[in-house]
């Protein structure tokens, strides 16, 4: 079975702090994605890589960055936390073709206090 | 641009009875589609997925979902509810590698 995993489950951060959520996967997938999940407003895509060093950005980059320097890894940072990035935070990866299903993560609640 | 709309955030059955969720989609070509489910605390797990095989597709759980490119829809049905699927579910668009666009999801409610 594909396993996503994701470093914490619960995180609570201050405002203003530098904020990094890592994700891997063990199934040599090229893609890998960062959601995040709010209430009402399904998953929202923030980044998404389909290969090492290889970025774009989603529906909504802004206040985040990331980072692929292998490709079982794709690490999330929040550059300066605020408190509207509480959310939950979903990592998934898939193989490049468009019928391949998305393996996702047990996801990170992320608190900004 | 690739849409996904769920009808009903929260629909709510007794045991036993029909589960019927509602997933419509905008696309211009013919998409791949896919329903998740996910628990809460937990990520999402796919139930199934339509790749243009067969327009009914069978899913884990006794879930089934139907590809009606007429009306552009995925509805997600089981025949006889369970307490253990009360979750939230949702449904999903691809059209190539790279992006998966999500329903704003469905919560539904098993009542005894």
């Amino acid at each position: 079975d594909v396993k996503v995993t994701q470093s914490s489950r619960y995180l609570v951060k201050r405002t203003g702090e530098k904020v990094f959520l890592e994700c891997v996967q063990d199934m040599d997938h090229e893609n890998m994605f960062w959601y995040r999940q709010d209430p009402g407003l399904g998953l929202r895509l923030i980044y998404f890589s389909y290969d090492v060093k290889m970025k774009e950005k989603g529906d909504i980059p802004e206040g985040y960055s990331v980072s692929r320097e292998k490709k079982e890894r794709f690490s999330l940072i929040l550059e300066s936390a605020s408190t509207n990035q509480t959310s939950m935070y979903l990592c998934a990866s898939s193989h490049p073709e468009g019928y391949q299903p998305q393996h996702f993560g047990d996801g990170t609640r992320l608190s900004i206090l | 641009a690739q849409s996904v709309t769920q009808l009903g955030s929260h629909v709510s059955v007794s045991e036993g009875a029909l589960v019927l969720l509602r997933c419509n989609y905008s696309s211009s070509v013919p998409p791949y589609l896919f329903w998740y489910v996910q628990y809460p605390n937990q990520g999402l797990q796919l139930l199934l997925k339509y790749t243009s095989a067969a327009t009914l597709v069978k899913g884990i759980n006794g879930f089934e979902a139907e590809f009606k490119k007429s009306e552009t829809s995925f509805h997600l049905t089981k025949p006889s509810a369970h307490m253990s699927d009360a979750a939230e579910y949702f449904c999903a668009v691809s059209e190539n590698f790279n992006k998966f666009y999500f329903g704003s999801g469905t919560k539904l409610n098993v009542k005894p």
